[in-house]
């Protein structure tokens, strides 16, 4: 069975600083990866996705993340963040086969201090 | 539609009555999800449609859950007899089909409140 980790259930950081979001993974065969937002009270929004090809994802809100097999990791970054970037942030896995299968981690709280 | 739309957005019920959450997914989406959140928790998964095949409700609590689809499209997830501990928020979700790859996307959620 596969799992989903992100060890910091807060990540505070300044306004303009760079932003680290991390997550490990733990899945049979080749992942695929995903980071989802949840703003207050809304629904999960879709930020990016690792498939294949380029460990380095971009995504929306000037959002990126970097697969590392051998850390077996998918850290979810911003060079710069914004206060508006204040939200909840999930990392999720699957194996390859089934989005079925698809296990979310139990998120982190992001807050961007002005 | 343009997302997957739920409703309603907000419920308030009375503990022992049956509720029922509405989930139109994307026009042309086949996968479909239900899953919940508690307050501070994580998403738990319910149940999943994929066109005619038969749900997996593998994540479904207990049997006064239940959930439906007709027509291949609008699900309907029914629970019976409210407890307070149904208190959460559920996520409707849809996805081009089953295929892992492929970004499941979701509605705003039903919050829902047991008194």
């Amino acid at each position: 069975a596969q799992s989903v980790a992100q060890p910091e259930d807060q990540v505070n950081v300044a306004e303009g600083n760079p932003l680290t979001v991390k997550c490990t993974y733990s899945v049979s065969g080749n992942p695929y990866l995903f980071w989802y937002v949840q703003y207050p009270n809304r629904g999960l929004q879709f930020l990016l996705k690792y498939i294949t090809g380029d460990n380095l994802v971009k995504g929306s809100y000037g959002f990126e993340a970097e697969f590392n097999k051998s850390q077996t990791s998918f850290h979810l970054k911003k060079p710069s963040a914004l206060v508006s970037d204040s939200a909840l942030y999930f990392c999720a896995v699957s194996p390859p086969g089934s989005a079925r299968q698809l296990t979310f981690g139990s998120g982190t709280q992001l807050t961007v201090l002005p | 539609g343009a997302g997957v739309s739920q409703s309603p957005s907000n419920k308030v019920t009375e503990k022992g009555k049956d509720v029922e959450l509405r989930c139109d997914p994307i026009s042309g989406h086949t996968a479909l999800y239900w899953y919940r959140q508690s307050l501070g928790q994580g998403l738990e998964f319910l149940i999943y449609f994929q066109g005619n095949s038969a749900p997996d409700k593998s994540g479904l609590p207990s049997d006064r859950f239940s959930a439906e689809r007709t027509g291949g499209s609008v699900s309907t997830l029914t629970i019976q007899r409210t407890q307070q501990e149904d208190s959460a928020v559920y996520l409707c979700a849809s996805s081009l089909d089953f295929l892992s790859g492929n970004t499941i996307y979701f509605g705003e959620g039903s919050w829902l409140t047991v008194v």
